[in-house]
């Protein structure tokens, strides 16, 4: 069963910065491409960035391009977001998403979600 | 970068038809598949629809997808009150994003 769980979310002040995790299990991890889609409070869905199985190639919508980090530690089975210079708009849940293949480009979509975790961007 | 345009609300009985539509480009729907997410009331997103007009395993055969031109469509038939959720379209853009649509909620 797969199996995808987030953490690390947290209030944070504007400018700051953390690191979300996403612990995977079921599936063999360095297979597949994974992402991250954040939804503000009573919004709707944004994807945010994706990360191909090998962590060598990396996709960023472009509010978020410059700020955000996404990586992959393979070994441990654990997806990574690193957040810079937090702003006000970037307050959201944050879903880690299961991609069906190993590259974004072979046909992208998320075919499992984990539950989320909140980030708060507040002074 | 664009989104994909939904209409904000849709309705229906126990037992109706409710189609959902989802506006793209050429860039996004005219040129890549179309993919369904249902967001059921303080849950995770689940996949509903992939590759325009498939269903995964478990997902009933209640919800159809479609697809023409720089458009597609999502239908739940025999609307049942679990079906109460938020809709979402979604496709590749040919610059290099992923898109979702603007989000539809269906009351029934």
């Amino acid at each position: 069963e797969v199996q995808l769980v987030e953490s690390g979310g947290d209030l944070v002040q504007p400018g700051g910065s953390l690191r979300l995790s996403c612990a995977a299990s079921g599936f063999t991890f360095s297979a597949y491409a994974m992402s991250w889609v954040r939804q503000a409070p009573g919004k709707g869905l944004e994807w945010v960035s994706g990360i191909r199985g090998g962590g060598d190639i990396t996709y960023y919508t472009d509010s978020v391009k410059g700020r955000f980090t996404i990586s992959r530690d393979n070994s441990k089975s654990t997806l990574y977001l690193h957040i810079d210079g937090l702003r006000a708009e970037d307050t959201a849940v944050y879903y880690c998403a299961k991609n069906p293949n190993y590259d974004i480009l072979s046909g992208y979509y998320f075919e499992y979600w984990g539950q989320g975790t909140l980030v708060t961007v507040s002074s | 970068q664009s989104v994909l345009t939904q209409p904000p609300s849709a309705s229906g009985t126990p037992g109706q038809r409710v189609t959902i539509s989802c506006s793209g480009s050429s860039s996004n729907i005219g040129t890549n598949y179309v993919y369904w997410y249902q967001q059921l009331p303080g849950t995770a997103p689940k996949l509903l629809i992939y590759r325009n007009d498939q269903r995964p395993s478990g997902v009933p055969d209640r919800f159809s997808g479609s697809k023409s031109g720089t458009s597609a469509s999502l239908a739940i038939s025999g609307l049942r009150s679990e079906d109460e959720a938020d809709y979402y379209c979604a496709a590749w853009d040919d610059s290099l994003s992923e898109l979702f649509g603007t989000g539809t909620r269906v009351t029934v």
